[in-house]
């Protein structure tokens, strides 16, 4: 069965630290793709990105990067700079298609930036 | 804004009763997900549409059932309701299936089962 972890329940840090938001995935799948989702206190989901399983290449957007290691079944979320605006629970996931086959979130990772 | 509407916002209901949630996507989004966000269970995939077409189901559950119209509005029924089914339900759309769509949330509903 698929699976994610996001073993990291809470993150502090203050304003401008660069912070890792660590996710870990377990499938038997040689073809998949991974997911970062952003839920502000507002409690609205915000869709961060899409990564299929061939692509390793590392992304990055503005302040925000992402690290992909098949090796280590990790797909690690960096926030460069951290800003209060950044406060929020982040959620890993991972599905068996496009489609949404199996697919299966983490439990989130709650991240406080502080002033 | 999204561009993602979701109605209504808040629902309560009783036991044993039915709703149904009503999304309508983005101008031109051909795809549309349903999301179930409890304190229980966490963030759950419900069930996927693709211009009309159910393609990906996820933990849906018997009493639930969804489709997506002609004019690509979706909606998701919830029968039988249970004390376990109050959560946050989060509609999605997306342009097209290809990996490199952006997904658009909408508001959410919060349905309350008391």
């Amino acid at each position: 069965a698929q699976k994610v972890t996001q073993a990291q329940t809470e993150i502090s840090v203050v304003e401008k630290e660069d912070v890792t938001l660590d996710c870990v995935y377990e499938t038997r799948d040689t073809t998949y793709y991974l997911f970062w989702y952003k839920q502000p206190p507002s409690g609205e989901l915000v869709f961060l990105i899409r990564r299929n399983s061939f692509d390793e290449q590392n992304e990055i957007s503005g302040r925000y990067s992402w690290n992909f290691q098949k090796s280590t079944s990790s797909f690690n979320f960096t926030i460069t700079a951290s800003q209060v605006v950044d406060s929020a629970v982040y959620f890993c996931a991972l599905s068996e298609d496009n489609y949404g086959q199996n697919f299966v979130f983490g439990p989130g990772t709650r991240l406080s930036v502080l002033p | 804004d999204s561009g993602v509407t979701q109605t209504p916002k808040h629902l309560i209901t009783a036991t044993g009763q039915r709703v149904t949630l009503r999304c309508s996507p983005r101008s031109g989004d051909l795809s549309v997900y349903w999301y179930q966000q409890s304190l229980d269970q966490g963030l759950q995939f419900l069930i996927q549409y693709y211009n009309g077409e159910e393609r990906a189901k996820g933990n849906i559950l018997e009493r639930f059932s969804a489709q997506q119209f002609p004019d690509l509005h979706s909606e998701l029924n919830l029968s039988s309701l249970e004390l376990g089914d109050s959560a946050l339900y989060f509609c999605a759309s997306s342009l097209d299936l290809l990996s490199t769509d952006t997904q658009y949330f909408g508001p959410g509903t919060r349905l309350t089962v008391l």
